[in-house]
């Protein structure tokens, strides 16, 4: 059980927008502590796609996009490509008794 | 352009100890801001971070796994080592290392190594 929150899928056709959200508490997100997002194909290793809640690496297209606000994250993927079918990983830190740091359940995004 | 590649036994029994090493090249695991992490995976399921090594000897461990936990570096042949003793079968999961930054994201990945605990 973690103590992030993410819905387990979300769909969407090609070009669409989808969002991600990632739900925590005054003990991780709320308590301002940053937000990263991991976009992991299948079987592969997860990748870095935002970090510190809205920065892009450099290499990962503007499509994707991070924003925080409150005790919950988002992430927003804009014209949506079959390339983008995989599972999207929240994490950040929590001072509570769940460890340092905590992953999202994961949100699996298919491309229709 | 930093790599990471684990390395370690594929089949570990219940009750002994899981050891892994992650080696990494174009870059140093001695120099610079980084922590040198430890993540897996079990078959199926979402990521779990294990714990990471910074300033070539400091550790933070998730408190879950603390008490069987151990993460050490040897900066001469660019390596940081895991080891898991007391190993169940909930223990069986890809385990990948990583680089972080002091602000808890990672950056740099290894491909991952399936470590199956049976007897």
């Amino acid at each position: 059980q973690s103590v992030l929150t993410q819905p387990p899928s979300v769909s969407g056709a090609p070009g669409q927008r989808v969002t991600i959200s990632c739900a925590g508490s005054r003990s991780n997100i709320g308590a301002g502590h940053d937000v990263h997002w991991y976009q992991q194909l299948p079987g592969t290793a997860p990748k870095l796609l935002i970090y510190g809640n809205t920065n892009r690496p450099s290499g990962v297209p503007d499509r994707f996009s991070g924003s925080k606000s409150g005790t919950s994250a988002s992430l927003a993927i804009t014209a949506l490509q079959a390339e983008d079918e995989a599972d999207y990983y929240c994490q950040s830190y929590d001072t509570g008794l769940s460890g340092l740091y905590v992953f999202g359940p994961g949100t699996k995004v298919t491309v229709l | 352009q930093v790599q990471l590649q684990e390395s370690g036994p594929g089949l570990v029994k219940p009750s002994e100890t899981l050891s892994l090493t992650c080696t990494v090249s174009g870059g140093s695991v001695s120099i610079g801001n980084f922590y040198w992490t430890w993540i897996r995976q079990p078959p199926g399921k979402g990521l779990e971070w294990i714990g990471y090594i910074y300033n070539i000897g400091s550790t933070d461990y998730n408190p879950s796994l603390k008490s069987r936990v151990t993460i050490s570096v040897d900066t001469s042949k660019k390596q940081f080592s895991l080891r898991l003793t007391s190993v169940t079968v909930a223990d069986t999961a890809v385990y990948y290392c990583a680089r972080g930054r002091s602000s808890g994201w990672q950056d740099y990945w290894g491909q991952g190594t399936l470590v199956t605990v049976s007897p």
